[in-house]
């Protein structure tokens, strides 16, 4: 398994500034991913973040709004740029463990208001 | 591509109630299904998990899904309801080492007293 934590649990931000979330693992993990859950709705998965390579994003997001950092296999972050109250989500951070058969885990989420 | 439909939005059961959540998926191979819990504020739980074999699955808490490749569904049931069982539920569909589950739109779960 894997415990996973980020920073800051929730905060409030004013339109046009970045904000800038940390997921921190407590073991070594190869793949990481950023999710969004908008109010009300499913998982949208942002980014993959694997330590060493250029994070991969999926349709609908880039890299100038969502930049993400992966310096080691324990740690990453993910940048809100530019924000907008559109971006008011939760903000998930979640691993893939090879030996745990697919199964993710999550951390607690990143609620993000912006005003 | 693979795809993930729960049908349901919204669900309502009276406490000590049985529940079945619906889950159809759409995957080019043998799927690996998973459904997760989301509490109220709280990140996502791993309820239980199908990868091959026995086609129903216990999971955690009193849950249990049936894999029905005929049907394309796994869908998640509860004999019986209780108050801290409403929650959100997430049917997701995936390979190990391939990344990205694709998630369903989820269920939302109310439990009557």
């Amino acid at each position: 398994s894997a415990v996973i934590s980020q920073k800051p649990s929730r905060d409030i931000c004013q339109r046009g500034t970045s904000l800038t979330i940390q997921c921190q693992v407590d073991s070594q993990v190869t793949m990481m991913f950023w999710y969004r859950q908008q109010p009300g709705q499913s998982l949208t998965l942002i980014a993959t973040a694997n330590q060493g390579s250029e994070a991969t994003y999926e349709s609908g997001f880039v890299i100038d709004k969502f930049p993400i950092s992966r310096p080691n296999l324990t740690f990453s972050t993910l940048t809100v740029s530019n924000m907008s109250p559109e971006d008011s989500s939760i903000y998930l951070c979640s691993v893939e463990i090879s030996n745990a058969g697919g199964e993710q885990f999550f951390g607690p989420g990143t609620r993000l208001t912006v005003l | 591509a693979q795809s993930v439909t729960q049908p349901d939005i919204h669900i309502t059961v009276s406490e000590g109630a049985s529940l079945e959540l619906r889950c159809n998926y759409s995957y080019g191979a043998t799927p690996y299904l998973f459904w997760y819990v989301q509490s109220p504020g709280q990140g996502l739980q791993l309820l239980l998990k199908y990868f091959s074999g026995d086609t129903l699955v216990q999971g955690i808490k009193g849950f249990e899904a049936e894999f029905k490749r005929s049907q394309s569904s796994f869908n998640l049931r509860k004999p019986s309801v209780h108050w801290s069982d409403a929650a959100e539920y997430f049917c997701a569909v995936g390979a190990p080492n391939a990344g990205k589950s694709t998630f369903g739109d989820g269920t939302t779960l109310t439990v009557k007293p």
